[in-house]
């Protein structure tokens, strides 16, 4: 069974410009998360998609956006880049239904550089 | 809000070491706890889970007790290997408002030969 994928590996962009990055759950998961790992920080989270609606956002300004399919697929959009967003986004999937998250699988993430 | 907070690392052990790393947590209600591990290069992994106090999460020789008096979710493990070497995080998920995990900042382990 595939695991939680992600794409591209590694993103260059220049300040100001916008990325999108992409997302694949593991099949027959519904809900998508998305974190930021920028260095020395940890993990921060920034958004929940379920069932193909925004669940919850992490304290990010409005430029970090994203979508989900109806295939469950998801993307994260940054817009107007700093050079602070530099970092490892890491999406996970988990499980549909119920009111937490037992366990959530997370993809190999996407390596940000801004410029 | 919710909050995990780690021992600062990095941990060095010697192999065949004991390893903790402490991890407590703030939250409302009854979270779930977890470990997690980034090896280098690589995403993150469950390592270990506990749902309920008391509860004790096991895996690959790892183990964390849920102390619900202490707020605490401490992993140990009795002898370290170098293949152990890697980013641990303590996470918590609540059964109300926001589903997703919360992390701590991770602890890294560096264990030599």
């Amino acid at each position: 069974e595939a695991g939680v994928t992600q794409s591209p590996t590694h993103l260059i962009k220049t300040r100001g410009q916008q990325a999108t990055l992409r997302c694949s759950p593991i099949s027959g998961h519904t809900s998508v998360y998305w974190y930021q790992q920028a260095l020395g920080l940890g993990l921060q989270f920034l958004l929940w998609y379920d069932e193909g609606e925004e669940r919850n956002r992490g304290n990010f300004p409005p430029r970090f956006s994203g979508r989900q399919f109806p295939n469950y697929s998801s993307e994260l959009n940054v817009n107007a880049l700093e050079l602070e967003d530099s970092a490892l986004y890491l999406c996970a999937s988990s499980l549909p239904g119920g009111r937490i998250v037992l366990e959530a699988f997370f993809g190999q993430g996407t390596r940000l550089t801004v410029v | 809000g919710d909050s995990v907070t780690q021992m600062e690392g990095p941990v060095t052990l010697s192999e065949e070491a004991f390893l903790t790393i402490n991890c407590t947590y703030t939250a409302t209600g009854y979270p779930s706890l977890f470990w997690y591990v980034q090896y280098p290069g690589e995403g993150l992994q469950l390592l270990l889970k506990a749902t309920k106090a008391d509860d004790k999460g096991s895996n690959k020789g790892f183990e964390a007790t849920y102390r619900k008096e202490t707020t605490s979710f401490h992993l140990e493990k009795g002898s370290v290997q170098v293949s152990d070497s890697a980013v641990y995080f303590c996470a918590l998920s609540r059964d109300t408002g926001r589903r997703a995990l919360t992390f701590g900042s991770g602890t890294r382990l560096q264990v030599q030969p």
